[in-house]
């Protein structure tokens, strides 16, 4: 079955550790995308990516970073930097070129920060 | 800069009804409007997506209408049940071809048995 998963379910941080977030596609889509969820808000982008080895900065990026080494793979590194990162983590991917631009989603990652 | 709204933020319905959730989006160069339901702790997952040049979608008992040059979408869900307790999104996407979307905060439903 074709999909995204996202690793782990859920992630513990310490107080200055970088922690990273696994997100993987077997749909053959070119673009994915990192947000963050918080209680009572909607969905705000952290970073994205439309073609490998390239991505771009979203609106709250500060304190995040992320690679894009192969199609499939978009992990997201959440560094000491950022202040507040307890949040629910979604990536989505979208098959670029068609007619519809559907955004998929993973299950999401859960951070708490101890 | 887009903004997306969804008013109400909370909805309690009798199972049976019918129910219409609203959307609003203050720029109208959109290239198309997803809805989204999202159960507690888990993702997202795509209900209906109208492009910009249509003006619905329909699924089973849901229905989603656009107007864009309103800014405002309607998510019609026809004899709700209990199963369709969850967060509904509307997200649009812009015409920049970044494909990046923009998410209203959601209305959280419950249908009572």
């Amino acid at each position: 079955d074709g999909g995204i998963t996202q690793s782990p379910k859920y992630l513990f941080r310490k107080e200055g550790q970088n922690v990273t977030l696994s997100c993987e596609q077997n749909l053959n889509h070119d673009a994915m995308y990192w947000y963050r969820q918080d209680p009572g808000q909607g969905l705000r982008l952290i970073y994205y990516s439309q073609i490998v080895n390239d991505f771009q900065k979203g609106d709250i990026a500060e304190g995040y970073s992320v690679s894009r080494e192969k199609k499939e793979s978009f992990p997201l590194t959440v560094t000491s930097a950022q202040k507040n990162p307890t949040a629910f983590y979604l990536c989505a991917s979208i098959r670029q070129g068609s007619s519809y631009n559907e955004q998929f989603f993973g299950p999401g990652t859960r951070l708490t920060v101890l | 800069k887009q903004e997306v709204t969804q008013i109400p933020a909370a909805l309690s319905v009798p199972e049976g009804e019918n129910l219409v959730l609203n959307c609003s989006f203050t720029d109208s160069a959109i290239y198309n409007l997803q809805w989204f339901r999202q159960d507690p702790g888990k993702g997202l997952t795509s209900l209906l997506l109208i492009q910009s040049s249509q003006r619905e979608q329909t699924s089973g008992r849901l229905n989603a209408s656009l107007d864009k040059s309103s800014g405002r979408s309607t998510l019609y869900i026809a004899a709700s049940q209990p199963g369709d307790s969850a967060t509904y999104l509307c997200a649009v996407s812009d015409t920049s071809g970044t494909y990046k979307y923009i998410f209203g905060t959601g209305t959280r439903l419950k249908v009572l048995a």
